[in-house]
């Protein structure tokens, strides 16, 4: 079955880098888009990111525009999200989600890991 | 960009129907088929329960069905199950190759 495992989370200070790791299985991930959504402590879902099946392309929430990145590995079955120039209000779980199968229902997110925690604290 | 505006909290009775709204603009909702529904219970990820304004995954019963009038879309659960009880969240297409989420609805089955 799918499988989604986030890792990469912990503390780190404003204005410092943090990169997220998600390692997928069960599918095959080449063939899907990627999404990251974030959920900051007692607070509803925010999308952050999306990258094409193939790479070709990435586009961002205006909130982390210019401060995080969205790459792949297809050889590694991995999505990675850069996060530079953190601030305080960055500081949420991040899931990681498989799209559905698709260039029109790409922006849905299917499957989803169980997420890992970022906090963003001096 | 704005979160799609949600009811911050519904209630009902086991066995009753119930309805969530998500109201948006003409940029998002309103403008394109691409709207759906998450289901969140606490200290989970959440799942997909509706795409495409009305379709469901295979796997989410026929109780959970969406629909959309306008510039809002809506939940709506019938025959309400305690396991019902979660935190529910439209989401939405919004344009320039971005996705929107409400704020989202917490639902208490009393």
């Amino acid at each position: 079955q799918v499988q989604l495992v986030e890792s990469g989370g912990g503390v780190v200070q404003p204005g410092r880098s943090l990169r997220l790791s998600c390692a997928a299985s069960g599918f095959s991930f080449s063939s899907y888009a990627m999404h990251w959504v974030r959920q900051a402590p007692g607070k509803g879902l925010e999308w952050v990111a999306v990258i094409w099946y193939d790479g070709s392309n990435e586009y961002y929430a205006d909130s982390v525009k210019g401060r995080f990145t969205i790459s792949r590995d297809n050889s590694k079955n991995t999505v990675y999200l850069q996060m530079d120039s953190l601030r305080g209000e960055d500081t949420a779980v991040y899931y990681c989600a498989r799209a559905m199968p698709g260039s029109l229902r790409a922006w849905y997110s299917e499957h989803w890991g169980q997420g890992t925690l970022v906090t963003v604290s001096s | 960009q704005s979160a799609l505006t949600q009811p911050r909290a519904v209630s009902g009775s086991p066995g009753q129907s119930v309805t969530i709204s998500c109201t948006g603009t003409s940029a998002d909702v309103g403008g394109y088929d691409y709207v759906a529904w998450y289901q969140q219970h606490p200290d989970k990820a959440p799942r997909l329960l509706i795409y495409d304004v009305t379709k469901r995954p295979s796997g989410v019963p026929d109780r959970f069905y969406g629909s959309k009038s306008g510039n809002t879309a809506s939940l709506t659960i019938s025959g309400l199950q305690a396991e019902d009880e979660a935190d529910y969240y439209c989401c939405s297409y919004a344009g320039r190759y971005t996705v929107m989420f409400g704020g989202g609805t917490k639902l208490t089955v009393l």
